[in-house]
């Protein structure tokens, strides 16, 4: 079955560490995102990407890297620049230029602070 | 600007009663809108989408919801509130490109 795939599922962080977060998909979706979601807040854009190579920031895109250099994958650093990395964070895809089309969301990975 | 209201971020319903989730919007060209729903620890999962073809949406689960231009709503409802509905329910605006715009999500609760 085709889907989105996040890895770990939890994950925690030491004081000045850098941490990945994996996202794969095989539904053959050019565009990729990654949101932070916070308690009351909803979900917030961090990065996107639209195809391979080329990617932009979100709304809240300090403390947080990203790379695309395959179409199925989309990995999310979490630099010690963040602060609050403390957080459930989701990635989705979808079909390139198309707003009719749903976001399809892996199950998530809740980062925490040791 | 685009922008999405959920009104009440806690709804509680017994179980067997109907489910009115609020959503309004504001979109300064005509919109795509959707609902999600997320089950603790899980990602978002689509409930409906309204892409223009008809006002009234039918998804899964037995839940519908029905577009209404000149209120700039639209709502959420389930005539029969079942155990397994509980769970945080979003609604999610685009208007251009793939950026969408999420509503804070309404937490709802079923009761015995």
């Amino acid at each position: 079955d085709g889907g989105i795939t996040q890895s770990p599922k939890y994950l925690f962080r030491k004081e000045g560490q850098n941490v990945t977060l994996s996202c794969e998909q095989n539904l053959n979706h050019d565009a990729m995102y990654w949101y932070r979601q916070d308690p009351g807040q909803g979900l917030r854009l961090i990065y996107y990407s639209q195809i391979v190579n080329d990617f932009q920031k979100g709304d809240i895109a300090e403390g947080y890297s990203v790379s695309r250099e395959k179409k199925e994958s989309f990995p999310l650093t979490v630099t010690s620049a963040q602060k609050n990395p403390t957080a459930f964070y989701l990635c989705a895809s979808t079909i390139a230029r198309a707003p009719n089309q749903p976001q399809h969301f892996g199950d998530g990975t809740r980062l925490s602070i040791l | 600007a685009q922008s999405v209201t959920q009104l009440g971020s806690h709804v509680s319903v017994s179980e067997g009663a109907l489910v009115l989730l609020r959503c309004n919007y504001s979109s300064s060209v005509p919109p795509y809108l959707f609902w999600y729903v997320q089950y603790p620890n899980q990602g978002l999962q689509l409930l409906l989408k309204y892409t223009s073809a008809a006002t009234l949406v039918k998804g899964i689960n037995g839940f519908e919801a029905e577009f209404k231009k000149s209120e700039t709503s639209f709502h959420l409802t389930k005539p029969s509130a079942h155990m397994s509905d509980a769970a945080e329910y979003f609604c999610v605006l685009t208007g251009g490109g793939n950026k969408l715009t999420f509503g804070t999500g309404t937490q709802l609760k079923v009761e015995l």
